[in-house]
Parts: structure tokens; sequence; C-alpha cells
């Protein structure tokens, strides 16, 4: 059984506060470390595939990076808005083309 | 194209009734799957197509379960003999594998259903 883990499980920050969240996975049979953005009553939304070790991906105010040698990914959120109030979740793809194995999220609130 | 699509959105059925649930991805995906999610907990991966083959299936998926992607377009998913313990959300998803390196899968808005 794969054991993705996220920390912390909610996170509630002020607007224009900058956060952060972790996401450790096996480091073992590694293929890619994806992000999903999702919002309550939509879709997740892909942010981020990530495969290389040392791999830094930016989108906007969010940011993401990837270390397979030691099993963990950063999300960073700068300047966080009202409308980034959401579950951020990262999934471990271990062979190409197969399943995600999620980890429990981060439930982030951004208070106004 | 708007997406990966879902149908229905809720549905809310007695216990061990059967349900039918409707995904249509997006065109010229060639991969399906489908995903679970309990409240509290993260997507857990059910099962996967590659055009009309079902390639893999989760030990979560009982024999009251049965998903099938008839002409490698839209996929069905059916829980026979419903119990309360499936009541969670849904999650289809779609991908177009090109042998690249972690290919994106496209999720749907689900079908929640709750078993009473």
């Amino acid at each position: 059984i794969l054991n993705v883990e996220q920390s912390p499980q909610s996170l509630h920050v002020q607007e224009g506060d900058s956060t952060n969240f972790t996401c450790s996975f096996p480091s073992s049979n590694f293929y890619a470390l994806h992000w999903y953005r999702w919002e309550t009553a939509k879709s997740p939304e892909a942010l981020f595939v990530m495969t290389l070790n040392g791999d830094e991906k930016k989108k906007g105010r969010i940011s993401a990076t990837l270390n397979t040698k030691e099993g963990y990914s950063y999300l960073y959120i700068k300047g966080s808005q009202p409308e980034d109030s959401a579950t951020y979740l990262c999934a471990f793809e271990e062979t190409s083309g197969s399943r995600l194995t999620f980890g429990e999220g981060t439930q982030l609130t951004v208070n106004p | 194209d708007t997406g990966v699509s879902q149908n229905p959105r809720h549905k809310i059925t007695k216990r061990g009734q059967n349900v039918t649930f409707r995904c249509d991805p997006i065109s010229e995906h060639n991969r399906l799957y489908w995903y679970r999610q309990t409240l509290g907990q993260g997507p857990e991966f059910l099962t996967y197509f590659q055009n009309e083959a079902q390639l893999e299936k989760s030990r979560l998926l009982s024999d009251r379960f049965s998903a099938e992607r008839p002409k490698g377009s839209f996929s069905t998913l059916e829980i026979q003999r419903t119990e309360q313990g499936d009541s969670a959300m849904y999650l289809c998803a779609s991908s177009l594998a090109v042998g690249a390196l972690g290919e994106t899968q496209y999720f749907g808005p689900g079908t929640r259903l709750l078993v009473l």
C-alpha cells in the first residue's frame, strides 16, 4: 500500500499571507507527482505534473518544488487571495498511465 | 470541448437498489479512470480503461461494481445491491496517453451518491 501524506490537514490564513503545504510520498518507483486544486462543487483542477528531481514549476502565484530522492514536494502560494480557498491534493504516480494515489489533501481557507 | 462530464451529479437511492453513473471524457482521450472519494479522504483509484479495454481494477472494486467503456468513448459505472458504505463521490478522469512522462488526468465534477 502506497503512503502519500499531506500536511497540514487544514490551514487558515489572512489575505495577503504566503503559505506552503507539504506532500510526502515513496521515494522508490517514482514516476510523477501531481498537484490538484479542488474547489467545492467543481472539478478537481490540475495544477502541476512534476517528473524530475529538483523540478520547480510556477503558475501565477502558485509554485511547486520536487525532491524525489527524499520523497517530498512543496506547494507555495504567494500573497493568498480568498479565491485560493480550496482543497489542495497531491497524487503519486508509480508507473505511466496507471493509478494516481492521492493524499488526504490540505484544506486552505483564506480570510479577507 | 467543455471537459469531462458526469451524470447524474447527485443520486439518492435506497439500500439494495442498483445505480448507474455515466462519464463522458474529453474527446480524443484514450484513457479513462474512475475514482471514489469519501469524506475526509483523498480520491481512491477504482479502475481504468485504455480505449475499450479495462486494464486495471482495484481491490476496492467488489463484485457488485462493474465498469464498461463499450466503444472507447463514454463509460458507465454500475453498482448493484447498493450498501450504505457505497455512499461517496464518484469521480471520472480522462487523459491522452502519448508516451510522455506524467500525463495529466482531467477530472469531471463527480457524482455524489447517498445510499439510505
